[in-house]
C-alpha cells in the first residue's frame, strides 16, 4: 500500500512563477514531513521539513504547508527557477516512535521551469 | 567536501554473482540507512543501524541481502547470488536526527 503518494507525476511551469508539488498521505502516525529534491544520477538533496506541530515551514524560495487534518502536505517554490528543474520527492516518517526516522517516500513529481 | 560517499557508483555483474557496495556516512552522523530505487518510483526503506547496531530490516531484505556497520563507521550492503529483479539504485543515507542526507548511490545493473 502506498501511505504517500504525489499524484501528479509532472509539473510544468514558468520561469518566475510559483511552482506547487503536492502531497498526501494515509498513516496517521507519521508526524515529521521532508522533501528531497533529485538530479539524474544523484542521490536526494535535503530541502525542507516541517514536523506535524507546525502548518508552515519557510526557508528562502521554498514554503512547506501541512494540512494535517487532510493529511495533506505542499512544497511552494517562488520565484521558480530553471535550476529547480528536477524530481521532487515527499517523504513521512514518525520521528517519535519506534522506526527509527526510516522514511516513507511518494513516487515522485518531475518539475521543469522553462525560461 | 564531508558529504556521504558511496562506492562503486556503477556495477554490473552477471546473474547469480555476489556483490557488496561501501557506504561511508557524514563522520559525525550516528544513524545509517540503505535504500533501494527502482525506476519511477521513490527510494524504499531497506535497514538502519544506530552506531554498528543494526536496528531495523524491512521485508524487502530477502536473505540474499546483508549488511554490516563494523564500529559504527562505514556499512557495507551485500547481495549474494543476484537475480534480475536486484538491479536498481542503491542508496546510503546517514543522519544526526530525522534529515536524512544521501550519497550518489550505486547503480547495480544484473544482466
Amino acid at each position: 500500500d502506498q501511505q504517500v503518494k504525489q499524484n501528479s507525476p509532472s509539473l510544468s511551469v514558468q520561469e518566475g512563477r510559483i511552482s506547487i508539488l503536492n502531497c498526501d498521505y494515509t498513516n496517521s502516525m507519521f508526524d515529521y514531513f521532508l522533501w528531497y529534491k533529485k538530479y539524474p544520477a544523484e542521490g536526494p538533496t535535503f530541502l525542507i521539513s516541517i514536523s506535524s506541530i507546525k502548518d508552515k515551514n519557510e526557508d528562502g524560495r521554498f514554503t512547506v504547508f501541512l494540512n494535517k487534518s487532510a493529511k495533506h502536505l505542499s512544497l511552494h517554490i517562488v520565484p521558480s527557477q530553471p535550476g529547480d528543474s528536477a524530481v521532487y520527492f515527499c517523504a513521512a516518517t514518525n520521528a517519535g516512535g519506534t522506526s527509527y526516522g526510516k522514511l516513507t517516500f511518494g513516487q515522485g513529481t518531475i518539475l521543469t521551469v522553462h525560461p | 567536501d564531508t558529504g556521504v560517499s558511496q562506492n562503486p557508483r556503477h556495477k554490473i555483474t552477471k546473474r547469480g554473482q555476489n556483490v557488496t557496495f561501501r557506504c561511508d556516512p557524514i563522520s559525525e552522523h550516528n544513524r545509517l540507512y540503505w535504500y533501494r530505487q527502482t525506476l519511477g518510483q521513490g527510494p524504499e526503506f531497506l535497514t538502519y543501524f544506530q552506531n554498528e547496531a543494526q536496528l531495523e530490516k524491512s521485508r524487502l531484505l530477502s536473505d540474499r541481502f546483508s549488511a554490516e556497520r563494523p564500529k559504527g563507521s562505514f556499512s557495507t550492503l551485500e547481495i549474494q547470488r543476484t537475480e534480475q529483479g536486484d538491479s536498481a539504485m542503491y542508496l546510503c543515507a546517514s543522519s544526526p536526527n530525522y534529515e536524512q542526507y544521501f550519497g550518489p548511490g550505486t547503480r547495480l545493473t544484473v544482466t
